[in-house]
């Protein structure tokens, strides 16, 4: 069975552009959830996909960022205009709808890098 | 909330023990452990569910505090494969809902061969 996977793995751009980062779960899984790290600084949440509906998008920064998951399948993470603080690995999990233990697997990450 | 872990990191020979801590000022349904290597994604060694859990997966061991705020991480006669940065997470559950993760920093391991 695949592994989350996640495009692409590194990406350098300039400030004031435009960034779109993929997720694709492991299949089966309706929860999908991005996360990020910034040098220095632990794991944070960003929000998270029951399907294709939002069901806490309580990390997302600002309104420069916007995740989509159109269809329940694959969900894609916009960065618009980026910034120098947007720098950081940007991790994508899933896990199954249902289950207490909250299993979540997780994708290699993409390193996004903002000059 | 927040996850602290300690220690920071952790120099040691092969063959040695060692334990790490993950500590929390709030309760946790589910405590989670997971390796990262360099340039990939954390990968998942155990969960705990049940308050003063003991799993024990080959030579490490993990513990969940009776307390659920707390969890231990052991690693009996470390192997220079366990390098690598461990991290501890801790996730709650909101009207049956599975929520996000709270991740402590982790703790750098070296073993040495």
């Amino acid at each position: 069975e695949a592994g989350v996977t996640q495009f692409p793995s590194h990406s350098v751009i300039e400030k004031g552009q435009t960034v779109t980062l993929r997720c694709d779960p492991i299949s089966g899984h309706d929860n999908l959830y991005w996360y990020r790290r910034v040098m220095g600084k632990e794991i944070k949440f960003l929000l998270h996909f029951v399907k294709e509906s939002k069901q806490d998008e309580s990390g997302m920064p600002n309104n420069r960022f916007l995740a989509e998951r159109t269809g329940g399948t694959y969900s894609t993470l916009k960065v618009q205009p980026a910034e120098l603080e947007d720098s950081g690995v940007y991790f994508c999990a899933s896990s199954q709808i249902h289950g207490s233990s909250n299993e979540q697997f997780f994708g290699p990450g993409t390193r996004l890098t903002v000059l | 909330q927040q996850l602290n872990q300690s220690p920071q990191s952790m120099f040691i020979q092969e063959g040695e023990d060692v334990s790490m801590n993950c500590t929390s000022s709030s309760i946790f349904n589910t405590w989670l452990w997971y390796k990262q290597d360099p340039g990939e994604g954390p990968v998942l060694l155990v969960t705990v569910v049940t308050g003063g859990e003991v799993k024990k997966l080959k030579r490490l061991t993990f513990q969940f505090g009776d307390a659920r705020k707390d969890s231990s991480l052991h690693i009996t006669a470390a192997q220079p494969g366990d390098t690598g940065l461990y991290l501890c997470a801790g996730a709650s559950y909101y009207g049956g809902s599975q929520g996000n993760l709270i991740f402590g920093k982790g703790t750098k391991l070296s073993v040495k061969p």
